[in-house]
């Protein structure tokens, strides 16, 4: 089993709805981050969270907000998402002073 | 503010061809240097790094040399393998940082 799960993998959605994407990691790490990865822009870092009671804007946040429900899982919300928000969307995750983050395998985003 | 650049793609090889990825970055301090691979449909796994001046990171037969004087930490492969078919990202992360900071990504196409 995968150490850090997205989901959905894949995600069609409309002008102006709230969306959802999830993130659970089973490698007991501390530390979660959201990016987004555009063609050409690479990765961009949207929100992180170092503990359960721990939220930090990243990069890009406009538009986004996260919730850190446990230590195992990260989510991503939407609020009202827009066709610019189209993206592929990573969740990571690290362990304190650790170089290493490790990648889920994505979410693939479409606004309409 | 830090930033990585690294050679436009994409990249077209032949099996068993030299590959050369040029990675350069501006950064305050001594930053640790990484490369992530993301093959076709996953996520960003971490190639190789390395945390300090002169250091070599390798993996599966990938090299990359940290080099303060020229701030540079290019990707080398003697003999490409149609398996090596992937986007490679240089990345950054700053000294006393969390945070990574991404080049662009090079598509790698190998064909046999």
């Amino acid at each position: 089993d995968a150490d850090v799960t997205q989901t959905p993998r894949n995600r069609i959605t409309k002008t102006g709805k709230r969306i959802m994407l999830e993130c659970s990691q089973t490698k007991g790490h501390d530390r979660m981050y959201w990016y987004r990865q555009d063609p050409g822009l690479g990765l961009r870092l949207i929100y992180y969270s170092f503990d359960v009671k721990d939220i930090n804007k990243g990069e890009i946040s406009d538009g986004y907000s996260v919730s850190r429900q446990a230590q195992a899982k990260f989510s991503l919300s939407l609020e009202s998402a827009i066709p610019n928000q189209t993206a592929l969307y990573f969740c990571a995750t690290s362990t304190a002073g650790a170089e290493t983050q490790y990648f889920g395998p994505g979410t693939r985003l479409l606004v309409l | 503010g830090d930033s990585v650049t690294q050679m436009e793609g994409p990249v077209t090889l032949s099996e068993e061809a030299f590959l050369t990825i040029n990675c350069t970055y501006t950064a305050t301090g001594y930053p640790s240097l990484f490369w992530y691979v993301q093959y076709p449909g996953e996520g960003l796994q971490l190639l190789l790094k390395a945390t300090k001046a002169d250091d070599k990171g390798s993996n599966k037969g990938f090299e990359a040399t940290y080099r303060k004087e020229t701030t540079s930490f290019h990707l080398e492969k003697g003999s490409v393998q149609v398996s090596d078919s992937a986007v490679y990202f240089c990345a950054l992360r700053g000294a006393g940082s969390y945070q990574l900071t991404f080049g662009k990504g090079t598509k790698l196409s190998v064909i046999p």
